[in-house]
């Protein structure tokens, strides 16, 4: 069965500090990967996805995240956080021929210390 | 905004009672996804619509069933209600030929006494 792991459960970290999520996948074939992040109060918002070309792909709100195929990762990624940015953040997998379905890692969640 | 609505937003049930959740899509979406949230989780895939049809289960039995009407609204309902249905159940809404503009509901909180 597929699934996502996110090792970090929770993260804490000061304002300006550097960000690195890690997210793992165990799906072997064609894959489109999505970051959705979970402000506290509101609902799911895509942060951003990667389906072909550039592995390297930049999102909203200076994020960012590369996939990494022999790694079968996606790690997502910020230079300098800031307070705005706690939240909880998801990375998803949707395999090629699966629909809309998305599989969903546990979640990490960042607080960001002003 | 997303423009897709969920309705109740907190609901309280007990055990072996029956539920039905609300989900209103963004205009034109013909695709909509239910998913459960619980505590502390990720969200966990239950099922798809496409145009009125179940079009993917993931794994939960048969007593997780849905409907979606013509007017781009649907339904979760919950039969024989379990300690363990205790979550936050979000609708998503989409174009089953966009799979990366699916827009989230804030969710029905749902508790089981």
């Amino acid at each position: 069965a597929q699934s996502v792991s996110q090792h970090n459960h929770h993260v804490i970290l000061s304002e300006a500090a550097s960000l690195e999520l890690g997210c793992n996948y165990s799906y072997g074939g064609t894959v489109n990967l999505f970051w959705y992040v979970q402000y506290p109060g509101q609902h799911l918002q895509l942060l951003l996805k990667y389906f072909s070309g550039d592995p390297l792909v930049k999102g909203i709100k200076g994020f960012e995240a590369e996939f990494i195929k022999s790694k079968f990762s996606f790690n997502l990624r910020k230079p300098s956080v800031q307070w705005s940015d706690t939240a909880e953040y998801f990375c998803a997998v949707n395999r090629g021929n699966a629909g809309n379905m998305l599989t969903f890692g546990g979640g990490t969640r960042l607080m960001v210390k002003p | 905004e997303t423009g897709v609505t969920q309705s109740p937003t907190h609901l309280i049930k007990t055990r072996g009672q029956q539920v039905t959740l609300r989900c209103s899509s963004q205009s034109g979406h013909n695709t909509v996804s239910w998913y459960q949230q619980a505590l502390g989780q990720g969200p966990q895939f239950i099922f798809q619509y496409y145009r009125e049809e179940e079009n993917g289960r993931g794994n939960f039995p048969p007593r997780f069933s849905g409907l979606q009407f013509p007017n781009y609204s649907s339904e979760l309902n919950v039969n024989a209600l379990e300690l363990d249905d205790s979550a936050l159940y979000l609708c998503a809404s989409s174009l089953m030929t966009s799979p990366d503009t699916q827009y989230f509901g804030p969710g029905t909180r749902l508790t089981v006494l």
